[in-house]
């Protein structure tokens, strides 16, 4: 069974840093593209951004809202994703979700972290 | 980028009933388009994929049908533990959009 497990959320200040790792097990980590989505408290999700595998180029896009700020990253030796988020602003507040890609044809996230609660405020 | 639409924002309804969910993007995404299903505290769940195919697992009283910029989620009889929010996405272009969310809600 694939298991998404986020962690590295928390409390920063406006103009701070933070990284969420969000470590994958049961399935073939190297060859998933991986999305993260985040959803404000009480509103919609928003997709964030995505990073293929790096045998389809490890390539990564971006939301125009994190576009320069955000990064994503992935270490597939320890089957791991990452999102360094800079600059950070008070609308960025929200929960933040990793995702696997069904697959890279239709693009649906079949598989889910918990979800990794990032506070943006002074 | 695409701009996808819900309709409704909520609905209530009571367990047997069909519920019809639209999506609508703003241009042609042919059938990339994918349904959610996100309950409170909960992170979101896929039921279908590429605008029609049922996820692996998902009770059959779900189905997806549209093209082009018209889709419709469909609970042919509505459960307990359907009441959530949904939400559409496409996937056709980049960034991959989501509709705002139709909550479902007991009458």
């Amino acid at each position: 069974e694939v298991q998404l497990v986020e962690s590295g959320g928390g409390l920063v200040k406006p103009g701070g840093s933070l990284r969420l790792s969000c470590a994958a097990s049961g399935s073939t980590f190297s060859v998933d593209w991986m999305n993260w989505v985040r959803q404000a408290p009480g509103k919609g999700l928003e997709w964030v951004g995505r990073i293929k595998s790096t045998g389809g180029g490890g390539t990564t896009d971006y939301a125009a809202p994190v576009k320069g700020r955000f990064t994503i990253s992935r270490d597939d030796s320890i089957e791991t994703l990452y999102l360094q988020m800079n600059s950070l602003k008070i609308e960025d507040t929200a929960v933040y979700y990793c995702a696997k890609v069904r697959d890279p044809y239709t693009f649906g996230l079949d598989y889910w972290g918990q979800g990794a609660l990032v506070t943006v405020s002074s | 980028d695409i701009q996808m639409t819900q309709s409704p924002s909520s609905l209530s309804a009571s367990v047997g009933d069909r519920v019809t969910i639209t999506c609508r993007a703003s241009q042609s995404i042919d059938r990339f388009l994918i349904w959610y299903q996100q309950k409170p505290g909960r992170a979101p769940k896929l039921l279908i994929h590429a605008a029609t195919s049922l996820q692996s697992g998902v009770p059959s009283r779900f189905s997806g049908s549209g093209s082009g910029t018209d889709f419709t989620l469909t609970i042919s009889s509505l459960q307990p533990e359907d009441f959530a929010t949904y939400y559409c996405q496409q996937t056709y272009s980049i960034p991959h959009t989501f509709g705002q969310g139709t909550k479902v809600e007991i009458k």
